[in-house]
């Protein structure tokens, strides 16, 4: 138990849903991010919120789109996906951007697009 | 910004000593050591993180050389569940972009 939450752990969607994936920290940090894993490759980072405000978006497609409600909940739409975009999405909060570079991470959502 | 260099792969027996050894050559004079382990399917978790000389935590122990261009991890008596991914990071304050894993070192031990 690392005090970060993510839900749903698995996710099966089509190719024209509209689906979410949700991040919950109770550990008082002002800082998320949203980390892609894909099959054997290294995380990739792909948002940064410090205190509710993006601070890092990195080039990541339209087809996801953030929403940081406020510092304890972080969620990522998703619509319009392609099967490439299939992967672990994992959360993550520290309790500033960057830090000294100790992130809590979530246990991960297993996303599958058809 | 800093990059880390790490052998791809590493095996070795329960109840052996392990050190992984990451290379950061162009580290910056703020920027700490940490390192990370990730199992199949879930986060990474932290390990153990350090400036320079030697940390020792209930995991790991940490020993950064004085020029700090290098880094080992060091895992007392590996078991069975120690088989898993380890990252090594050189992070700085206030910089979310330098939280960038690498490919990692996969852990394998072997009964």
């Amino acid at each position: 138990e690392t005090g970060v939450t993510q839900t749903p752990r698995h996710l099966v969607m089509g190719m024209t849903n509209k689906k979410s994936l949700k991040c919950e920290q109770h550990l008082g940090h002002n800082a998320m991010y949203w980390y892609k894993q894909s099959a054997k490759k290294p995380l990739e980072l792909m948002f940064v919120y410090n205190f509710k405000e993006q601070t890092e978006n990195n080039s990541v497609p339209s087809r996801f789109s953030p929403e940081c409600p406020n510092s304890s909940h972080l969620f990522l739409h998703l619509h319009t996906l392609q099967p490439e975009d299939s992967a672990l999405y994992l959360c993550a909060s520290s309790q500033e951007e960057g830090g000294t570079g100790e992130l809590f991470f979530g246990e991960g959502s297993r996303l599958t697009v058809l | 910004l800093a990059k880390t260099t790490q052998p791809i792969s590493m095996d070795s027996y329960e109840g052996q000593e392990v050190n992984i050894t990451c290379s950061h050559n162009n580290i910056a004079t703020n920027d700490y050591i940490t390192w990370y382990q990730q199992f199949p399917s879930q986060g990474p978790r932290f390990i153990i993180q350090g400036y320079k000389t030697k940390v020792t935590n209930e995991v790991a122990s940490l020993f950064i050389p004085a020029d700090r261009k290098s880094s080992t991890l060091s895992l007392p008596r590996v078991s069975l569940s120690d088989t898993a991914v380890y990252y090594c990071l050189s992070i700085s304050s206030g910089s979310a972009r330098q939280l960038t894993f690498g490919s990692g070192t996969q852990l394998t031990v072997l009964p």
